[in-house]
């Protein structure tokens, strides 16, 4: 059974270019969140999708935003990039039960210049 | 607003001693869901257990064994016999009993096992 998918693992981009990053969940997990890790802030939320909706929403600025597809893929994507948005961005996909956990992808380390 | 402390940032073990990793909560919910993950240098969180609120069954798989103690709201988690394979970040998380899916996770703590 193959895991959570998430491309491109490595990613350089320039300031104030926007950035589409991926993630394809495990086959029949249909809630899929977005975590940002930081050496200073640590594992942050930043949303949660399930069914094409978003249910959650982590502190982070309007730059940042995502969606999910029916086939529950979900795409997250940052625009007008600052250098603080240099993190490693990992993507979690769930069950819809409650009493379940997260599994998470190699995450995508986006590195801004 | 939920919390997860991890108070220890970085522990040094050599191989074969055993070690207890700290993590302590808050949450006002009754229901609630906590976690342990490993992140090697490879980046991915692995998934190592869940525990739920109204469970304080203490569980032992293997070398790891986990702590949960609601009195004092403590999930701590002990590796016997460590090696140097579980040298790794390790991160406590915690989440509400709600729907929604979001993780409140701790600092880590970074443990290196040296031979």
């Amino acid at each position: 059974k193959a895991g959570v998918t998430q491309t491109p693992r490595y990613l350089i981009k320039t300031r104030g270019q926007q950035v589409t990053l991926s993630c394809s969940p495990i086959s029949g997990h249909r809630s899929v969140s977005w975590y940002q890790q930081t050496p200073g802030q640590g594992l942050q939320f930043l949303f949660e999708y399930f069914s094409e909706t978003q249910r959650n929403k982590g502190n982070f600025p309007g730059r940042f935003s995502g969606r999910q597809f029916s086939n529950s893929r979900s795409e997250m994507n940052v625009s007008t990039l600052e250098l603080g948005d240099s993190a490693l961005y990992l993507c979690a996909s769930s069950f819809i039960a409650r009493d379940t956990e997260a599994f998470f992808g190699q995450g995508t380390r986006l590195t801004v210049v | 607003a939920q919390k997860v402390t991890q108070a220890q940032t970085e522990i040094s073990v050599v191989e074969k001693e055993d070690v207890t990793l700290d993590c302590v909560y808050e949450t006002r919910d009754t229901t609630y869901y906590l976690f342990w993950y490993k992140q090697p240098p490879s980046g991915e969180l692995v998934f190592l257990i869940r525990r739920n609120s109204f469970d304080e069954q203490n569980e032992i798989s293997g070398r790891y064994s986990w702590n949960f103690q609601k009195s004092t709201s403590s999930f701590n988690f002990t590796i016997t016999a460590s090696q140097v394979v579980d040298s790794a970040v390790y991160f406590c998380a915690l989440r509400s009993g709600g729907s929604n899916y979001k993780l409140t996770f701790g600092k880590g703590t970074l443990l290196t096992v040296n031979p």
